[in-house]
């Protein structure tokens, strides 16, 4: 199986703060990788597939960039409603494995 | 606007099979090019793919569960389905479906609509 690590694994941040948070493959899964938010209690929601790709209605703050084993999601301004958490899943090979989360809390 | 609904026993005994069904409305199971997967969350943990299914009943299962899952779809109810055998107490969590798309190339997907989550506890 494909082991995707993500760090940092809890982040505190402020309105307005810009944050990075990094996921790492255990082997090269190209642009197979989809990022995706979660708050308690609820389903995860997809925010950018095919690494970088926006998908559609997710507000523009939110980018991602990488390929091969290293990637990064960015928020340039975190929101009061970016307080989640985060995951990547690369979906290169069976199983489509996720990586363990980022917690991002408020400062 | 697709949405999924999860249904089934919440409390399932040991050693037993977990059945579950996802609803599909807004949208017919079998158009486009989709597969229609479940994923689990233990509580307080992170996300497990379990498997996926595509509408011709083409599936990819996770090799930790192969042997004791069973994904399957009814086309006429637009519905998929989870069975899951020989349950014990480590299957405790929150089960999703979700629906797999794949980008205008053709070439990466992503789960883009998922279920509100049902959760089911092993216990006897």
């Amino acid at each position: 199986d494909i082991q995707l690590t993500q760090s940092p694994s809890f982040l505190s941040a402020s309105v307005g703060d810009r944050v990075t948070i990094t996921c790492r493959a255990s082997q090269g899964i190209s642009s197979y990788l989809a990022w995706y938010q979660q708050k308690p209690g609820k389903a995860p929601k997809l925010l950018i597939y095919a690494a970088s790709t926006l998908q559609s209605g997710v507000p523009s703050r939110f980018s991602g960039s990488g390929s091969g084993t290293e990637f990064t999601l960015t928020i340039s301004s975190l929101q009061p409603e970016d307080f989640a958490t985060y995951y990547c899943q690369q979906l290169n090979s069976y199983p489509f494995t996720f990586g363990p989360g980022t917690k991002v809390d408020i400062k | 606007q697709v949405q999924l609904q999860e249904s089934g026993p919440g409390l399932v005994k040991p050693s037993q099979t977990l059945s579950l069904t996802c609803t599909v409305s807004g949208g017919s199971i079998s158009s486009g090019s989709y597969y229609w997967s479940w994923i689990r969350q233990p509580a307080g943990k992170g996300l497990e793919w379990i498997g996926r299914i595509y509408t011709s009943g083409s599936t990819n299962y996770n090799p930790s569960l192969k042997s004791r899952v069973t994904i399957s779809v009814d086309t006429s109810k637009n519905q998929f389905s989870l069975k899951l055998s020989s349950v014990t107490a480590a299957d405790t969590a929150v089960y999703y479906c979700a629906r797999e798309n794949y980008d205008s190339s053709g070439y990466y997907p992503a789960s883009d609509y998922w279920g509100q989550g049902t959760l089911v506890t092993v216990s006897s």
